[in-house]
């Protein structure tokens, strides 16, 4: 299917664990993104990337991992998953100036018990 | 620090008109986002200001005053497919969009 797809769609970890959220983008757009929201926050951004295998943090990477070694996959690992991450993670892209607009997955929703 | 404000909740009639402001403070600016928001599903883009004025896009509009550092999105006629949060982004210096925690749009019939 076209589009941006995210999975799982939900998901219960326990502490400590190690989670993947996967991220795909039949687009071929250059810039991927990941975002968490939670209650009373905006959205806040976690990882960026370029390109594949360009990588960036931000404003809220500690605890996370990405990866990008194809242009349509941006997958986001929790290391060791604490209760602070629960929260709805989506993930985005946009077409190559980062002034385009973000098209939005349709968010995993990750609780960690 | 950069910080985007806007209200947390609006109520307004259905069929009336209706605007949300968003004031910010970024370093730096390159752009202003409006993005609609339904509960339990993702934020979908509607608008994009990165100069001063005005844009019209069928029932809405975006306004930016960059000297103010200023937006407002205005929602005419309104229907009951509005209800949902409207997110307000400013892209900064380092291309990085930074988010307001939305505005909770009520319609009521």
């Amino acid at each position: 299917d076209a589009g941006i797809t995210q999975s799982p769609r939900y998901k219960i970890t326990e502490t400590g664990r190690q989670v993947t959220l996967m991220c795909h983008q039949t687009w071929s757009h250059s810039y991927m993104f990941w975002y968490r929201q939670d209650l009373g926050h905006g959205l806040r951004l976690i990882y960026y990337s370029a390109a594949a295998d360009i990588t960036d943090k931000g404003e809220v990477p500690d605890g996370y991992v990405v990866s990008r070694s194809k242009t349509e996959n941006f997958p986001l690992t929790l290391e060791s998953a604490t209760r602070s991450q629960t929260s709805v993670y989506f993930c985005a892209s946009s077409e190559g100036n980062p002034s385009d607009e973000q098209y939005f997955g349709p968010g995993t929703r990750l609780t960690v018990t | 620090g950069q910080n985007i404000d806007q209200p947390t909740e609006m109520t307004a009639t259905e069929g009336a008109i209706v605007q949300i402001n968003c004031t910010y403070q970024t370093s730096g600016f390159n752009g202003l986002f409006w993005y609609q928001q339904h509960a339990g599903e993702a934020p979908t883009f509607l608008s994009y200001n990165v100069l001063d004025g005005l844009e019209e896009k069928g029932r809405f509009s975006s306004f930016l005053s960059r000297s103010k550092g200023y937006s407002y999105l205005l929602l005419k006629e309104l229907q009951m497919k509005d209800s949902a949060s409207y997110l307000c982004a400013v892209m900064d210096s380092n291309y990085q969009l930074i988010w307001g925690a939305g505005t909770k749009l009520i319609i009521k019939p």
